[in-house]
């Protein structure tokens, strides 16, 4: 079993829809929490980043932690074409000279 | 600020050719580097880190190779491409609160 788990979809929504992805994890270690977009054939940039439990908000985009329950969220609120990629949740502990990477769900917003 | 630059950003090569992918860091010192490779829609494979100058771990028994000359240089390597090294190379740094950041990538196609 992995230490990240991730839905790969693909998921697709209407524009203007709010969009939930979601990761689930094992290692109770974890508590740096990123978010990545990567669009097609470009490499993964960061979104949002959290530390521990709890909910950061950025513009449209809102990441939750929930460490009791081993779950992180990302919700996008009216999506927009713009937002079509692949979102790839990563996690490690503190002082890890290694992030854990989920593999990714694709999202396409349709206009 | 900090920069990430990788090239050749697109490479297709014979089976049994050599392999030299180069990625620099700029704006800051002394950072945690990482090669990735990232199949057709699958995840991230960490291939290599390195903590530092000559300081290199590897992920996965392959015959790639990895070296870091100077302290904001990272080059991967292969004397003999195989087809199964076809994929897109992802170099990445290691900023604050563990963050990672990565390079546009480089697509190789072993032919």
């Amino acid at each position: 079993q992995k230490e990240v788990e991730q839905d790969p979809g693909p998921l697709s929504v209407p524009e203007g829809a709010i969009v939930s992805l979601n990761c689930t994890y094992s290692n109770s270690a974890f508590q740096y929490f990123m978010w990545y977009r990567q669009y097609s054939r470009k490499g993964p940039e960061l979104l949002m980043y959290t530390y521990s439990s709890g909910n950061k908000e950025d513009g449209r985009f809102t990441a939750q932690v929930d460490k009791s329950s081993k779950y992180i969220s990302l919700f996008i609120r009216d999506s927009q074409p713009s937002d079509s990629a692949t979102y790839l949740c990563a996690m490690n502990p503190p002082n890890a000279g290694k992030s854990t990477f989920g593999d990714g769900t694709t999202l396409t917003v349709k206009p | 600020s900090q920069t990430i630059h990788q090239w050749p950003a697109t490479l297709v090569q014979p089976v049994g050719s050599p392999l030299s992918l180069e990625c620099t860091v700029e704006g800051t010192s002394n950072p945690n580097l990482y090669w990735y490779r990232q199949a057709a829609g699958r995840g991230l494979q960490l291939l290599f880190y390195s903590v530092g100058i000559g300081q290199i771990s590897s992920e996965v028994p392959q015959n790639l190779s990895a070296s870091r000359p100077q302290d904001r240089q990272f080059i991967l390597s292969s004397k003999k491409l195989l087809l199964s090294d076809s994929g897109f190379y992802l170099c990445a740094w290691r900023g604050g609160g563990n963050t990672i950041y990565f390079g546009e990538g480089s697509w190789l196609t072993v032919v």
